[in-house]
C-alpha cells in the first residue's frame, strides 16, 4: 500500500525557516518524480514544488521560487521541503504527492506563518 | 503561465442529475488535463488523468472529455457522496496549475 507521511508543521514567526520531511513507503521511491502543494484555509490548491526521480532537476512557482527548496534522499525514501523567508501568505496545509499526475496524496501538514 | 478557468464556481443539483463541468485552459494544452476531488477535510484525490483516462477504484459515473483548450468532467448520475469540491490542473508545462475549483453541493 502506497503511503506518504509528511512531517513538520507547525508554527513560525514571519522570516523564519521550516523544514517538512515526507516519508514514503509501500512503492520504489527512486522511480518516481514527488511534488509539494499547498492549500491555504478556506481556499483552493497550489502546486509549490516538483523534483524528478534522480533529483537532478527541480521546478518551482514564481510565487515560492528563490526561497523554498525540494530535495529528496533516494536511500531514506524521504522527500523534503527546505521553507526559508516565510511569509504570512505561506500559511498552508502542505501535501505530499507521487508523481504526474498526483495519483497519491499524504495527509497534510499544517504550516502557521504568524507573530 | 497556463492558467485554468473552472466553471461554474458553484454547482447546486439534487441526486440523480447528470452534470458537467468545465475547465478552460489560456492556451492549448493537448489533454494534459487531470481532475482531482477533494471531501471536506480530506486531502484531493485523482479522479481522470490526460482528458480522458480513467483511474483505479474511481465509479464509472466520472468520466471527462476534451482537448486543446476546453475540457470537460461529468458526472452520471450524482450520488450523495460526490458533493465535493473539483479541481482541474494542467502538466503541458512544468509549472503545474490548477483551477480554482467548482463546488459540487446538495440543491
Amino acid at each position: 500500500e502506497v503511503q506518504l507521511v509528511e512531517t513538520g508543521g507547525g508554527l513560525v514567526q514571519p522570516g523564519r525557516s521550516l523544514k517538512l520531511s515526507c516519508v514514503a513507503s509501500g512503492f520504489t521511491f527512486n522511480n518516481y518524480w514527488m511534488s509539494w502543494t499547498r492549500q491555504a484555509p478556506g481556499k483552493g490548491l497550489e502546486w509549490v514544488a516538483s523534483i524528478t526521480n534522480s533529483g537532478g532537476s527541480t521546478y518551482y512557482p514564481d510565487s515560492v521560487k528563490g526561497r523554498f527548496t525540494i530535495s529528496r534522499d533516494n536511500a531514506q525514501n524521504t522527500l523534503y521541503l527546505q521553507m526559508n523567508s516565510l511569509r504570512s501568505e505561506d500559511t498552508a496545509t502542505y501535501y505530499c504527492t507521487r508523481r504526474v499526475p498526483f495519483d497519491y496524496w499524504g495527509q497534510g501538514v499544517m504550516v502557521t506563518v504568524s507573530s | 503561465n497556463i492558467v485554468l478557468t473552472q466553471s461554474p464556481a458553484t454547482l447546486s443539483v439534487t441526486p440523480g442529475e447528470s452534470v458537467s463541468l468545465s475547465c478552460r485552459a489560456s492556451q492549448s494544452i493537448s489533454t494534459s488535463i487531470h481532475w482531482y476531488q477533494q471531501k471536506s477535510n480530506e486531502s484531493p484525490r485523482l479522479l481522470i488523468k490526460y482528458a480522458s483516462q480513467s483511474i483505479s477504484g474511481i465509479p464509472s459515473r466520472f468520466s471527462g472529455s476534451g482537448s486543446g483548450t476546453d475540457f470537460t468532467l461529468s458526472i452520471n448520475r450524482v450520488e450523495s457522496e460526490d458533493f465535493s469540491i473539483y479541481y482541474c490542473q494542467q502538466s503541458y508545462s512544468s509549472l503545474y496549475t490548477f483551477g480554482a475549483g467548482t463546488k459540487l453541493e446538495l440543491k
